[in-house]
């Protein structure tokens, strides 16, 4: 089956760093998607790795290990704004139809506090 | 300038009546995507249509009707609603990457909030 876990809860202190992490267990591996999602709104689109190493993208990074089926977003210098559900999805890819789907985790919720 | 939008934002309604939700994107791509997420928060795929095509079905019962009558537009339609149908529902588009449907990044609109009574 299709398996993705990440913690549910954290909390970190405001201009602190903190590490999301998400292990996964999927069949037909295309890509993995980090997404924020603030409580009430839809998700929005963080960052992307389909190949393993680092991907920065201002405070906000995200590995990956294909081989370990493990992946981490890193938030620096956190700041109030950042409170949120962080959300790791794997799209596996239907070679049937070439058309894929992303499973989602659970997600972890994120407090930051003063 | 808004890329995919829902309608309507929020919608309360007894058991037993048939609804619809809309969604429209106005970002050109390909593939177009119906996704639930329930209290606990988890996001699930319920259909995807690429180009006007079904290619994506999950395991959702028959009661749930999807629509695409153009590649911007994808509806969902909803007979006989039940409690369990409470959740918030998603829309979300992607383009395609070659011969890979919907394989960029997925975009989502703001959400439907449905209630059954």
């Amino acid at each position: 089956g299709q398996n993705i876990d990440q913690p549910t809860e954290m909390t970190a202190t405001e201009g602190a760093i903190v590490q999301i992490n998400c292990t996964y267990q999927t069949s037909g591996f295309n890509g993995l998607f980090w997404y924020q999602q603030h409580a009430g709104e839809a998700p929005t689109f963080l960052s992307y790795n389909v190949l393993d190493g680092l991907e920065e993208k201002g405070r906000f990074s995200s590995f990956l290990s294909r081989s370990k089926g493990y992946s981490y977003l890193l938030l620096k210098e956190l700041q109030m704004k950042d409170s949120a559900s962080y959300l790791c999805a794997v799209r596996v890819l239907m070679i049937y139809n070439q058309g894929g789907k992303l499973i989602f985790g659970q997600g972890t919720e994120l407090s930051v506090k003063p | 300038d808004t890329a995919v939008s829902q309608t309507p934002k929020y919608l309360v309604t007894q058991m037993g009546n048939d609804k619809s939700i809309k969604c429209e994107q106005n970002l050109g791509h390909d593939t177009m995507y119906w996704y639930k997420q329930d209290s606990k928060k988890f996001l699930k795929i319920m259909f995807s249509y690429n180009n006007k095509e079904l290619i994506i079905n999950e395991t959702v019962p028959n009661r749930f009707s999807p629509k695409s009558p153009d590649k911007a537009h994808l509806n969902l339609h909803i007979n006989s609603l039940e409690l369990g149908d409470s959740a918030v529902y998603f829309c979300a588009s992607s383009q395609d990457v070659g011969e890979d449907r919907g394989a960029d990044t997925q975009y989502f609109g703001p959400g439907t909030r449905l209630t059954v009574l």
